[in-house]
């Protein structure tokens, strides 16, 4: 099974870009990434998947090298609201890893004004 | 579009006993799978089902079974409860029938066992 590693919490101020990585040695070729953020007593909601190289949408970037066995979230100019957990995803649903989907233990982000 | 629910939002049980939790999908989504989060062990996933067949489990006792409807809606059920069992409880539905995962959660389940 394809497990993964995050840092447990990072601080940063606002207005700076942040870079959270997820270490997944085990990735499966059939397997994608995908990151999630979460607010205190709400369901984590998406914010970008990737299989390799580069993927940017309106609110983060996502960058996967070609061994595949890391990923990095970027999140530009970070605000106050951006305070949350990030999860850091990896699985599919036939093939990669067993089918099983596993959740990091996600990053606090503290965004400090 | 209206989001994924989930019915109830708080419910506590006494060990031994069972429940019950049920989720609304997004429209058109066909794809519903459960997960929990404990502080200590944080989300953790614990089946899916596509089309009325689960397609996916977890590493979870016997004691935690689901199942869909016609209708996309699901159902988890966990019985003999234990102090364990006590979490948030959270369902997520997808489009389905590929191997991109974008998943849309609901506001969860707090269950406390007592």
């Amino acid at each position: 099974l394809a497990k993964t590693t995050q840092p447990i919490s990072m601080d940063s101020y606002e207005g700076q870009e942040v870079n959270i990585t997820c270490s997944h040695n085990n990735i499966a070729t059939n397997d994608y990434i995908t990151w999630y953020q979460q607010f205190p007593s709400q369901g984590p909601r998406f914010i970008i998947q990737g299989y390799k190289t580069k993927v940017t949408n309106e609110v983060a970037s996502l960058f996967i090298p070609a061994d595949r066995k890391s990923s990095t979230l970027s999140l530009p100019r970070v605000s106050l609201s951006d305070t949350a957990v990030y999860y850091c995803l990896v699985g599919g649903i036939y093939g990669g890893s067993q089918g099983n989907l596993i959740f990091g233990k996600g990053t606090k982000l503290s965004v400090k004004p | 579009k209206a989001g994924v629910t989930q019915t109830p939002r708080y419910l506590i049980k006494t060990r031994g006993q069972q429940v019950t939790l049920s989720c609304s999908p997004i429209s058109g989504h066909r794809s519903v799978s459960w997960y929990q989060q404990t502080p200590g062990q944080g989300l953790q996933f614990l089946f899916e089902y596509f089309s009325e067949t689960q397609r996916n489990k977890g590493n979870f006792p016997g004691r935690f079974s689901g199942r869909q409807f016609s209708n996309s809606r699901s159902e988890m059920n966990v019985s003999t409860l234990e102090l364990g069992d006590s979490a948030l409880y959270l369902c997520a539905s997808s489009p389905g029938g590929t191997s991109v995962y974008e998943q849309y959660f609901g506001p969860g389940t707090r269950l406390t066992v007592t």
